[in-house]
């Protein structure tokens, strides 16, 4: 089975903290992708990346970075937490072949309080 | 840009029955896939259904079905016979294959409560 991990369930952090969030799939793909979750808005895509070391801006890229120095590995950096990045962080990966569907497989979500 | 319109925040079935979750979709890309993910209270995401833009036949997994009109750029999710365990968060989303490189883009979500 596809098992995409992420570190943290649940975090609570102060405003001005820098904060990593780590996202593990072992399914080797190419694919890796960071979206924030908050009601009524669905999910937003913030960074998403397509082979290591690669990035690319998604929706909301505001406040974030991220990181892709392994294959299988993910993170997402607040340098300085705020209060309104207080949200559900969700990380998914997926096959980079073309001929595939693009079905995202997602962690079980970190959510993220900022005080 | 693409875009999933899902103008139900929240729906009722009682068990048994069939309910209809409606998604509309906007993309100037001809060729598109579109998926419907399922979350529970526990919070994870499931990939439910993927509906190609050139499937000549609307696709169905068990209990699920999408009724994809094409010319209404709408992709709705069918449940039939709904259980307890249906109850939850559905998002509708949809990747271009020309454009947006792989990258999903969702709606809103409907909540779907199933009562006994």
């Amino acid at each position: 089975d596809v098992k995409v991990t992420q570190s943290s369930r649940y975090l609570v952090k102060r405003t001005g903290e820098k904060v990593f969030l780590e996202c593990v799939q072992d399914m080797d793909h190419e694919n890796m992708f960071w979206y924030r979750q908050d009601p009524g808005l669905g999910l937003r895509l913030i960074y998403f990346s397509y082979d290591v070391k690669m990035k690319e801006k998604g929706d909301i890229p505001e406040g974030y970075s991220v990181s892709r120095e392994k294959k299988e590995r993910f993170s997402l950096i607040l340098e300085s937490a705020s209060t309104n990045q207080t949200s559900m962080y969700l990380c998914a990966s997926s096959f980079g072949s073309a001929a595939n569907t693009g079905e995202l497989f997602f962690g079980e979500g970190s959510r993220l309080t900022v005080l | 840009a693409q875009k999933i319109t899902q103008t139900q925040p929240g729906m009722f079935v009682q068990e048994k029955e069939a309910v209809t979750l409606d998604c509309t979709y906007d993309t100037s890309d001809p060729s598109y896939g579109l998926f419907w993910y399922k979350q529970p209270s526990s919070g994870e995401m499931i990939f439910l259904i993927y509906q190609g833009s050139y499937d000549q036949q609307n696709a169905t997994e068990g209990r699920y079905s999408l009724n994809f009109q094409k010319a209404r750029k709408s992709a709705n999710l069918v449940i039939s016979a709904s259980q307890l365990g249906d109850s939850a968060m559905y998002f509708c989303a949809m990747r271009g294959m020309n454009t947006g490189f792989q990258k999903l883009v969702f709606g809103t979500g409907t909540r779907l409560l199933v009562s006994p």
